[in-house]
């Protein structure tokens, strides 16, 4: 079945750079999108950015503009979120999410990362 | 951008009861409207897509339905496991914009 496995907790200090993987499996990689959704403690959901693994085509939220890089590795169908110059509004949980036509609903997540930012 | 407001932000019901949330838009979105649960330590789940399409195993008691920019999810005779939080977003254009979510409690 269709499986989306993200890497651990990250706590970092202001200013530091995280970056999360986001491993699938159970379908063809390159076929869907992955978008990227964090939720802030008490906050709703947020949209990221979005990645579309067969061409790396990226769009990405203005609140993370220019801090952000979403890359893909389709030899391991894994995406990465890169996510520099952290600061305390970044913490949240990060889940990464497949994308399904045709209106791209994110019908498969992955368990959440959460990233605390802290000095 | 385009915003999504969900209302209401807090909703008390009890099992077997009827509810309604609606989703408005801040512009038109076609049928690029999808609604999702959330439990309290676990990923969203997708309900809904494209405005009334069902995900396989969701129950029929779940249901979608408008267009243009006024949306409604409805679940007709509440079970316990319904009570949770609900977001619409939409993915006509980026970025994919969440409503606020509504909480569904039991009464």
């Amino acid at each position: 079945q269709v499986q989306l496995v993200q890497s651990g907790v990250e706590v970092k200090k202001p200013g530091a750079t995280v970056k999360v993987s986001c491993k699938t499996s159970g379908y063809t990689f390159t076929d869907y999108g992955i978008s990227w959704v964090r939720q802030a403690p008490g906050q709703g959901l947020e949209w990221v950015g979005w990645i579309n693994p067969n061409n790396g085509n990226t769009d990405y939220a203005q609140i993370v503009q220019g801090r952000v890089t979403m890359t893909t590795d389709a030899s391991t169908s894994t995406a990465y979120m890169e996510l520099t110059s952290l600061t305390s509004d970044d913490t949240a949980v990060y889940y990464c999410a497949r994308d399904v036509p045709p209106v791209w609903g994110s019908d498969s997540w992955g368990q959440g990362t959460l990233v605390t930012v802290s000095a | 951008d385009i915003q999504m407001t969900q209302s209401p932000s807090s909703l008390s019901a009890s099992v077997g009861d009827r509810v309604t949330i609606t989703c408005r838009a801040s512009q038109t979105i076609d049928n690029y409207l999808n609604w999702y649960l959330r439990k309290p330590g676990r990923a969203p789940k997708l309900l809904i897509s494209a405005v009334s399409s069902l995900q396989t195993g969701v129950p029929s008691r779940f249901s979608g339905s408008g267009s243009g920019t006024d949306f409604t999810l409805t679940i007709t005779f509440l079970q316990p496991e319904d009570f949770a939080t609900y977001y619409c977003q939409q993915s006509y254009a980026t970025p994919y914009t969440f409503g606020q979510g509504t909480k569904l409690e039991i009464k």
